[in-house]
């Protein structure tokens, strides 16, 4: 099994402005799930997409999954700085049971 | 509907020295999840709990981590010697029980942070 890599690694946008971060990963998925993590405190869940969904929608997230290519996309429209943390894809590998976490993108948004 | 707990949220031993961490999940959750994250990194999983029973281990260095779920409800992490490369935070996460395999949204407790000196 391998983990998600996000990309970028950090981003810095002005807020206001909107934040796409994408996820890859190798192996056949049940779902990806992306979590959000403050500085210092637990992992937040955002959004999770089936293997058999493209696109979902939640609030100011919209989230792409493409199982040919093997990558996902996250994007936070209209920032706030309160967005500010970094955030994580995870990938829930058919037949492993649990979640395979990237290395996660460091998003600051400037206010 | 109360979150993950863990205690305690910060910790400071020196290196060969042992420590253990505690995690309530969330009332009936019936699996339990606990990560290694180490700065700059995503979480690792350790090791994985349906109810009282290991799931997954495989990740867990087991010369010197162990963990029990007694009674299926709280978890205890021991480390027992820590080494420098433990310093980490450490994740608890709980979440319903898998349903045909698929893994369900994951709680998190808010971590603890050990360093090893």
């Amino acid at each position: 099994s391998q983990q998600g890599e996000e990309d970028p690694q950090a981003l810095s946008i002005q807020e206001g402005e909107n934040a796409t971060m994408n996820c890859s990963y190798k192996t056949s998925i049940n779902n990806l799930q992306w979590y959000r993590q403050n500085s210092g405190r637990g992992l937040v869940h955002l959004i999770l997409i089936r293997s058999n969904e493209r696109e979902k929608h939640s609030g100011r997230l919209r989230v792409t999954l493409d199982t040919s290519k093997k990558s996902s996309s996250l994007l936070i429209t209209a920032s706030r700085a309160a967005d500010t943390a970094s955030y994580f894809c995870a990938t829930d590998e058919s037949g492993a049971n649990n979640l395979f976490f990237g290395t996660g993108t460091r998003l600051t948004v400037i206010p | 509907e109360a979150g993950v707990a863990q205690s305690p949220r910060y910790k400071i031993i020196e290196k060969r020295q042992s420590v253990a961490f505690w995690c309530n999940p969330i009332s009936g959750h019936a699996t339990l999840y606990w990560y290694q994250q180490i700065l700059g990194q995503g979480p690792k999983l350790l090791i994985q709990f349906q109810n009282n029973g290991v799931v997954d281990d495989s990740q867990l260095p087991k010369d010197r981590f162990s963990a029990e779920r007694l009674k299926g409800v709280d978890s205890t992490l021991k480390i027992q010697p820590a080494k420098l490369e433990d310093s980490a935070v450490y994740l608890c996460a709980s979440s319903t029980r898998p349903l045909a395999g698929i893994t369900d949204t994951q709680y998190f407790g808010p971590g603890t942070r050990l360093t090893v000196l």
